[in-house]
């Protein structure tokens, strides 16, 4: 099974709308952490946000926030009001373990977002 | 502060040759990875470095080898480059410990192997 799911390949919003973008995950640990990252068409990888499974709260940076559903293992991304220069891959990553050295990441497919203006 | 480094940016490989992707990070970091993304695949861990003088392979190891040289440097290394491995390569780079410990991307190498 795959262990993080991103169900949309390819999502379109309009300008100053807020959109989401969905994510599920899979993992028998009680310790994980949840990104985001947003990889634009020049290519860079670009981090966004963190959750982490002990967080009661959602996070929030600026304009993104994650929608984290514990028991429905999902952690989607809500991005407000949304700019031209959102137009880009975003990827849902999750790594297992918050303690210790390993800190390997695991990504999804990507949602590729377009933004009308 | 050049943060995650990487080169070449682009390399075009014929079958059977060999090569060795450069990363270097200037932050300090203990662990080091190196990751490869296809079209509509994601990135997929290739190989990490958790701390200088380790090695663990990671979800597609086959035909890569990787020296961590120092705290700073984790090479890549096709000793026979296969089509198969046209990919682009990211290096990262992170601090382990507890809550938000992102990994830091390298601006990718743009691998083509005919």
């Amino acid at each position: 099974a795959q262990k993080i799911t991103q169900t949309q390949p390819g999502m379109f919003v309009q300008e100053k709308e807020a959109v989401t973008l969905d994510c599920t995950y899979d993992t028998s640990d009680q310790s994980y952490g949840l990104f985001w990252y947003k990889q634009p068409s020049s290519g860079e990888m670009i981090f966004l946000i963190y959750q982490g499974s002990y967080d009661e709260q959602n996070a929030t940076e600026g304009r993104y926030s994650l929608n984290f559903q514990k028991a429905r293992k999902s952690a989607n991304l809500v991005i407000s009001a949304s700019q031209l220069g959102d137009s880009a891959m975003y990827f849902c990553a999750m790594r297992e373990g918050l303690r210790g050295s390993n800190y390997k990441l695991t990504f999804g497919k990507g949602t590729l977002l377009t933004v009308n203006p | 502060n050049a943060g995650v480094t990487q080169t070449p940016k682009f390399q075009v490989l014929k079958t059977g040759q060999s090569m060795t992707l450069q990363c270097a990070q200037d932050m300090n970091h203990n662990s080091m990875y190196w990751y490869r993304q296809d079209p509509g695949m994601g990135l997929r861990l290739i190989y990490y470095s958790a701390s200088e003088g380790t090695t663990d392979k990671g979800e597609v190891p086959n035909g890569y080898n990787v020296s961590r040289l120092n705290k700073r440097e984790f090479s890549l290394r096709l000793e026979s480059a296969a089509p198969s491995q046209t990919s682009v390569y990211f290096c990262a780079s992170s601090q382990p410990g507890q809550g938000a410990r992102e990994q830091y991307f390298g601006p990718g190498t743009r691998l083509t192997v005919t």
